[in-house]
């Protein structure tokens, strides 16, 4: 079944401690992008990857790393969380050449992570 | 820039009334695609409809139907006989063409559907 698979699903951490939400797709995807979703905010850019080694920031990377080592997996590290990254958290995935803007983007179910 | 406006933050109807959720977009692009996704209350998010901008036909898929029009810049989504299932968060998106990482989306509109 093609998918992409966010963990983890749920998360409460403490302020300053480092954690990766892990993101997979299986279906050979050039694109993979991480999104938060915060209340009447919509869905806002956080990082991108056009391919592996290939990474950009989106319109809020403040606070937050990523890495593309390989097609399928392309994780966000929060070195440092504060409560402001509260939120929820969207990976999602999107053939190339035809692309997030041609085609419908792949989104994982959502990573809800809390930071006291 | 992209933008994409839904001005209606909530909206709550009665089972079988029609609603309608409004999308307004700006783009300076002349080639670009719109969206809507679902998302009901269990989070993930549903894709729903791609339109290009050279397709202003406007579709029907069940009680789902979505007028295109460019004269307005909008692209509104409208549900016939709503249902409690219907309930959900739904986003309107943008994409334009000059990158293959131009996606915008808007708020989003929360719709109850009471019974």
């Amino acid at each position: 079944e093609a998918q992409v698979t966010q963990n983890p699903r749920y998360l409460i951490t403490v302020t300053g401690k480092k954690l990766t939400v892990t993101c997979s797709q299986n279906m050979n995807h050039e694109y993979m992008s991480w999104y938060r979703q915060d209340p009447g905010l919509g869905l806002r850019q956080i990082y991108y990857s056009m391919n592996v080694e290939v990474t950009d920031k989106g319109d809020v990377p403040e606070g937050y790393k990523v890495s593309r080592k390989e097609k399928r997996n392309f994780p966000l590290i929060l070195e440092s969380p504060s409560p402001n990254q509260t939120s929820l958290y969207f990976c999602a995935s999107s053939p190339l050449p035809s692309g997030p803007n041609t085609g419908e983007l792949f989104f994982g179910e959502g990573s809800r992570l809390t930071v006291l | 820039a992209q933008k994409v406006t839904q001005a209606q933050t909530e909206i709550s109807v009665v089972e079988k009334e029609d609603v309608t959720l409004d999308c307004v977009y700006e783009t300076r692009d002349t080639t670009y695609y719109l969206f809507w996704y679902k998302q009901p209350p269990s989070g993930e998010l549903v894709f729903l409809i791609r339109r290009n901008s050279f397709d202003e036909q406007n579709e029907i898929s069940g009680r789902y139907s979505w007028n295109f029009q460019k004269s307005t810049s909008s692209f509104n989504f409208t549900i016939t006989a709503s249902q409690v299932v219907d309930s959900a968060v739904y986003f309107c998106a943008l994409s334009g063409t000059y990158n293959n990482n131009d996606m915008r989306f808007g708020a989003g509109t929360r719709l109850t559907v009471k019974p």
